[in-house]
């Protein structure tokens, strides 16, 4: 699997549009980037996937660059519930199923 | 409501007393798996299984054993727990799809500490 490199971490005023970068340079044709976070200490939480088209859902946007090396998750309008550590993940499905392996996020402390 | 339950949420032992964390889904999921998290390791996969009776070792299987008898339920057991398995373990499910569709959901975790 493709390795990524974010931020160790970030900063947002309460109310402003969150960008979290993400470079994964290797990735390969079949693999689709994915973004979790994590609460404090709670279970990661599944927040949206992509493979080459920009996605939007009810949480966030992802945009992915043409050459497919970047993307940036954008949560539209950051609440201090936004503060956690985020992840990005490049994987293809083995049988099926992600292959998730998790680097160390970005921090992101949301301020008011 | 859609979830991912594990029990007990807390441990506290002794070396060498076997243990069995519980994982239940009620997704009706195919593919479960469980993690472990430590500090500065992040999360790492320790088995997964793919169905019923189909299970395989994920990157840090050593000292831990799994069964999936039923489809809901996906125990970890660790027969003779030592202090290195001291951490946060999360079990996680989802289901077997195409086009990237298979998000995991995560249980709410178990601390354990081993003495």
């Amino acid at each position: 699997d493709a390795k990524t490199t974010q931020p160790t971490s970030m900063d947002c005023a309460e109310g402003r549009a969150a960008n979290l970068p993400c470079n994964h340079s290797t990735i390969s044709g079949n693999e689709y980037v994915y973004w979790y976070r994590q609460i404090h200490s709670q279970g990661p939480q599944y927040i949206i996937h992509g493979l080459k088209n920009n996605e939007t859902n009810e949480m966030a946007s992802l945009i992915i660059t043409e050459d497919r090396k970047s993307s940036t998750l954008i949560l539209p309008h950051a609440t201090l519930r936004d503060t956690a550590v985020y992840y990005c993940i490049v994987s293809g499905l083995i049988q099926g199923a992600q292959k998730l392996v998790f680097g160390q996020g970005t921090r992101l402390t949301i301020n008011p | 409501e859609a979830q991912v339950t594990q029990n007990p949420r807390y441990l506290i032992t002794v070396t060498g007393k076997k243990l069995t964390v519980t994982c239940s889904q009620n997704m009706n999921h195919e593919y479960m798996s469980w993690y472990r998290q430590d500090p500065g390791l992040g999360l790492r996969q320790i088995y997964y299984s793919m169905n019923v009776e189909v299970t395989d070792k994920g990157d840090v299987p050593e000292g831990y054993k799994v069964s999936r008898k039923e489809k809901r339920n996906f125990p970890l057991i660790l027969e003779s727990p030592s202090p290195n398995q001291t951490s946060l373990y999360f079990c996680a499910s989802s289901i077997l799809g195409g086009r990237g569709r298979s998000e995991q959901y995560f249980g709410p975790g178990t601390r354990l500490t081993v003495t």
